[in-house]
């Protein structure tokens, strides 16, 4: 079953516009959810985390129970924002394996 | 360099042939991680080991497919008799008490 849905494959912007990536999952439970970020020809990385509540390169995230969503946020985006983004989440925290969801590509045009 | 590493970085073999792919985490993170990632997807998790111990293995591990972790340090995943279907991205990554997970740059496997 499908737990962390991502609706865009691809989502392009101009430079200094406002970004938003959609995140909404599926789990009855408590999740931790999380953003990870890959750069081209880099590793995949963490970028956020919602129990942190933290603002992370000027992104941000709030889970929203109620709606089950876990939105990436961006008010001005740059260029250097470009990037694969991957919404994830943990079900059981004792083991800690990772859910992703099939990630987003930001495309930031100058 | 501190982080993650995996070996190879790229292999390409032939339908039926045995592969093994071997990462090394940070040093002191006791949780490994093995997941796979094929074009248009998000990585999917395969293993997990804490310690040594071999503790979780997702449906998606078939009897193909076998991974250790030794002492507790290094692992290894082992494909027999690869098939078309295995092409992927094999990740690893690892972690301490935390959920925080570092992942190395990735294994391409291309099965020919």
């Amino acid at each position: 079953a499908q737990r962390v849905t991502q609706p865009e494959k691809l989502l392009s912007v101009f430079k200094g516009a406002p970004v938003e990536l959609k995140c909404n999952y599926s789990y009855s439970g408590s999740p931790e959810l999380f953003w990870y970020v890959q750069y081209s020809r880099q590793r995949l990385q963490l970028l956020l985390r919602h129990i942190s509540r933290e603002s992370i390169k000027g992104f941000t995230a709030d889970l929203n129970k109620g709606e089950t969503s876990f939105h990436l946020k961006k008010p001005f985006a740059q260029e250097e924002d470009s990037a694969m983004y991957y919404c994830a989440l943990i079900m059981n925290r004792s083991q800690g394996n990772l859910i992703f969801g099939k990630g987003t590509k930001l495309s930031v045009k100058p | 360099d501190t982080g993650v590493s995996q070996d190879p970085r790229h292999k390409i073999t032939k339908r039926g042939q045995n592969v093994t792919f071997r990462c090394d985490p940070i040093s002191e993170h006791n949780r490994l991680y093995w997941y796979r990632q094929t074009l248009g997807q998000g990585p999917e998790f395969l293993t997990y080991f804490q310690n040594e111990a071999q503790l979780e293995k997702s449906r998606l591990l078939s009897d193909r497919f076998s991974a250790e972790r030794p002492k507790g340090s290094f692992s290894t995943l082992e494909i027999q008799r690869t098939e078309q279907g295995d092409s992927a991205m094999y990740l690893c990554a690892s972690s301490s008490q935390g959920p925080e997970q570092y992942f190395g740059p990735g294994t391409r496997l291309t099965v020919t």
